[in-house]
């Protein structure tokens, strides 16, 4: 079964420092999602894209958090500067549509620690 | 806004017991309603969804009614195992938000023993 793929697994950073996610959805989803998951909480949506066009980005911290999806297939989450409240998993999906129902399917995750 | 509230864990179960983890919403209009699973080091994976009122999601032995009445998504199941061990999400996703974006619980950590 085809996976959305994710890289790095583990990232541990300095504050202050940038850091990058990337994510690769399954074939042919149009919609992408980053979530991030504080340990003991839900994930939370950060960024929707369809396509390559951003469809929700209400939830993003746009001061120091960017996320861009240029060619409409695989995507990258960008936080300069990081900081300690930032230490989290970050969790990418994908679907076949922005339709409601559409099922979402999710990576393994980039679980990150800003030290 | 939308909301889901889940009951607290861990849930520490024997192997066979029955399992039930509550799961009330808060949503307007008539959301669809999800159960994720998380095992560790993970993703999550979509175990069941029900999208409109008395309607039952089921996989793998576990099942879960939409009750609109009570806004609820009860997980259950009959049997559980030590493979289920896992955190389990209730998720909503409500049309008149658009865009198929889930709203999470905060999860409910089971563990199954021997």
């Amino acid at each position: 079964e085809a996976e959305v793929a994710q890289s790095p697994r583990y990232k541990i950073t300095e504050k202050s420092q940038a850091v990058a996610f990337w994510c690769d959805p399954i074939s042919g989803h149009a919609t992408l999602y980053w979530y991030r998951q504080i340990l003991g909480q839900g994930p939370e949506l950060l960024v929707q894209f369809q396509d390559e066009s951003v469809v929700d980005d209400s939830q993003l911290p746009k001061d120091r958090f960017s996320a861009e999806r240029l060619k409409g297939v695989d995507s990258t989450l960008k936080i300069q500067p990081a900081e300690l409240g930032d230490s989290a998993m970050y969790l990418c999906a994908s679907s076949y549509s922005v339709l409601n129902n559409s099922p979402l399917h999710f990576g393994n995750g980039t679980r990150l620690t800003v030290t | 806004g939308d909301s889901v509230t889940q009951m607290e864990g861990p849930v520490t179960l024997s192997e066979e017991a029955f399992l039930t983890i509550n799961c009330t919403y808060t949503a307007t209009g008539y959301p669809s309603l999800f159960w994720y699973v998380q095992y560790p080091g993970e993703g999550l994976q979509l175990l069941l969804k029900a999208t409109k009122a008395d309607d039952k999601g089921s996989n793998k032995g576990f099942e879960a009614t939409y009750r609109k009445e009570t806004t609820s998504f009860h997980l259950e199941k009959g049997s559980v195992q030590v493979s289920d061990s896992a955190v389990y999400f209730c998720a909503l996703s409500a049309p008149e938000g658009g865009g198929n974006k889930l709203t999470f619980g905060t999860g409910t950590q089971l563990k199954v023993e021997l």
